[in-house]
C-alpha cells in the first residue's frame, strides 16, 4: 500500500480555470512538500509545510495534520502550468529522505 | 547562484557493464540525497548523506550499488554490474540541513540495454 495517495492522477482544464490536486497519507509526518516535474526536466519544490497554510503567486498549499490531507490550489490556471505535481512527506522518524507520491499529471489547455 | 549539477545527463550501457553517476550539491549544502524514479513514478530514496556520512542507505540496493562522498560535498553513485531493471532517472538533491527544502538536480537518465 502506497503510504501517499494524490488524486486525481491525470487532469486535463481550460486555461484559467481554478486546480485542485489532492494528496492522502497514512503516517505521522514532519513535513510535507509539494514539487513539480516538466516533462524531461527537473524537480522543483514549490512548498514545504507542516501546518496551516501557504501561498506563493497564484499556488496555494493547504494541510490537515488532523485529516492527514493536503491540497494544491492553482488559480486562473495557464498553459505553463502543465506538469506533473507530486505530494511528498517527510516522516517524524528517522529516515529523512523524502516518501513519493506517484503524481498528478495536470494539463491545460489554452 | 548555481543549482545542483549532475553529468551524466543521459547514459547508455549494455547490462552487466559499470556506470557512476556524479553530483556536486550546492554550495554550503550539507544534506544530500540520491532518487532513483521509475518511469511514471514518483521517486525513491536510495541514500542520504549527512556531510560525509551516510546516514540512511536501508533502499540502497548493496550488492550492486555503492555511493560515496568523501569530503562532504561531491558525490558519486556506482552501479556494478548493471541490471536491466536499473534502468531509470537518477536525482540528486541537496538541502542546507536534513528537514530543510530539497533542491533536486536534472538528474541522469540510465539505459540498460
Amino acid at each position: 500500500k502506497n503510504e501517499v495517495e494524490q488524486s486525481p492522477q491525470n487532469l486535463t482544464a481550460q486555461e484559467g480555470e481554478f486546480i485542485t490536486i489532492n494528496c492522502s497519507y497514512s503516517v505521522g509526518i514532519s513535513a510535507l512538500h509539494w514539487l513539480q516535474q516538466h516533462p524531461g526536466g527537473g524537480i522543483v519544490s514549490l512548498f514545504m509545510l507542516s501546518s496551516g497554510k501557504k501561498k506563493h503567486g497564484r499556488l496555494i498549499a493547504t494541510i490537515n495534520i488532523q485529516e492527514k490531507h493536503s491540497s494544491l490550489h492553482i488559480t486562473a490556471s495557464h498553459p505553463r502550468d502543465s506538469a506533473v505535481y507530486i505530494c511528498a512527506f517527510q516522516s517524524g522518524g528517522g529516515a529523512d529522505g523524502l516518501t513519493f507520491g506517484k503524481g498528478t499529471h495536470l494539463i491545460i489547455q489554452p | 547562484e548555481a543549482g545542483v549539477v549532475q553529468s551524466p545527463r543521459y547514459k547508455i550501457i549494455e547490462k552487466k557493464q559499470p556506470v557512476a553517476f556524479w553530483c556536486n550539491p550546492i554550495s554550503g549544502h550539507n544534506t544530500l540525497y540520491w532518487y532513483r524514479q521509475n518511469l511514471g513514478q514518483g521517486p525513491e530514496l536510495l541514500i542520504r548523506y549527512e556531510n560525509e556520512e551516510a546516514v540512511d542507505d536501508s533502499q540502497l540496493p548493496k550488492d550492486r550499488f555503492s555511493a560515496e562522498r568523501l569530503k562532504g560535498v561531491d558525490s558519486t553513485l556506482k552501479i556494478q554490474p548493471a541490471e536491466l531493471g536499473d534502468s531509470a532517472v537518477y536525482l540528486c538533491a541537496s538541502s542546507p540541513g536534513y528537514r530543510d527544502t530539497q533542491y533536486f538536480g536534472p538528474g541522469t537518465r540510465l539505459t540498460v540495454l
